[in-house]
């Protein structure tokens, strides 16, 4: 079964740094969104992605963050100067085209802040 | 824009009981909602969804019901295993222009521990 895969699985940055995660969504996928989980907590949209813009953001998705897809394959977020409490569990999921296509998510990429 | 609401946060079982999760949303337009399993450090999974055009749907021993009046929908595990213990997250989302869904709104998550 194809899967949605998340590279570095963890990240440990300084503060201020930029950091980049980055996700293989499934191939024929069109939807592309990131969430994620602070430790214990629920999963938090972040942002979505379709046809090459974003389709939705939430209050989280600030000007610190950035995605994109960068070619046919990867979908990136990018944020740009890293705070302590950016550290969290970070999701990228993929569904397709209907309103039937459920969100296949990736194994996460766990990003530490110190 | 939308809340979930899930409860309880902690639920423990005897294996072989009936685990019953509950959530409320608040958007009337939201028409999807699935359920994840998340086990410890590891992806959330989809064990199973409903949309808002249907009142109940089963797989093997996962059923999810949905009020769409009351604005609720449940997960029931049946003949509960040791191997369903992990978290579980309610989600719902309405379709967007596009014809896929919006994003998932989730709850804050049941941990459910399922004892031997």
């Amino acid at each position: 079964e194809p899967e949605v895969t998340q590279t570095p699985s963890h990240q440990v940055t300084q503060m201020g740094q930029e950091v980049i995660l980055r996700c293989v969504p499934i191939s024929n996928h069109l939807y592309f969104y990131w969430y994620r989980q602070i430790l214990g907590q629920k999963v938090e949209f972040l942002v979505s992605f379709y046809n090459n813009e974003i389709s939705e953001k939430s209050e989280i998705f600030d000007d610190q963050f950035s995605v994109e897809r960068p070619d046919g394959s990867n979908f990136t977020l990018k944020i740009r100067s890293t705070k302590l409490e950016d550290s969290a569990m970070y999701f990228c999921a993929s569904s397709g085209q209907g309103g039937d296509q459920p969100q296949h998510f990736g194994d996460g990429t766990r990003l530490s802040i110190l | 824009g939308e809340n979930v609401e899930q409860h309880p946060s902690t639920l423990s079982v005897q294996e072989g009981d009936s685990a019953v999760i509950k959530c409320t949303y608040s958007d009337s337009a939201s028409n999807y909602f699935p359920w994840y399993k998340q086990e410890l450090g590891k992806r959330p999974q989809l064990i199973i969804d409903i949309r808002s055009n249907v009142g109940e749907k089963k797989d093997q021993r996962i059923a999810v019901t949905l009020n769409k009046t009351a604005k609720h929908f449940s997960l029931h595990i049946t003949e509960t295993q040791p191997e369903d213990s992990a978290v579980y997250f309610c989600a719902a989302s309405s379709m967007n222009y596009g014809g896929s869904q919006g994003n998932l709104i989730f709850g804050k998550g049941t941990k459910l521990s399922v004892k031997p």
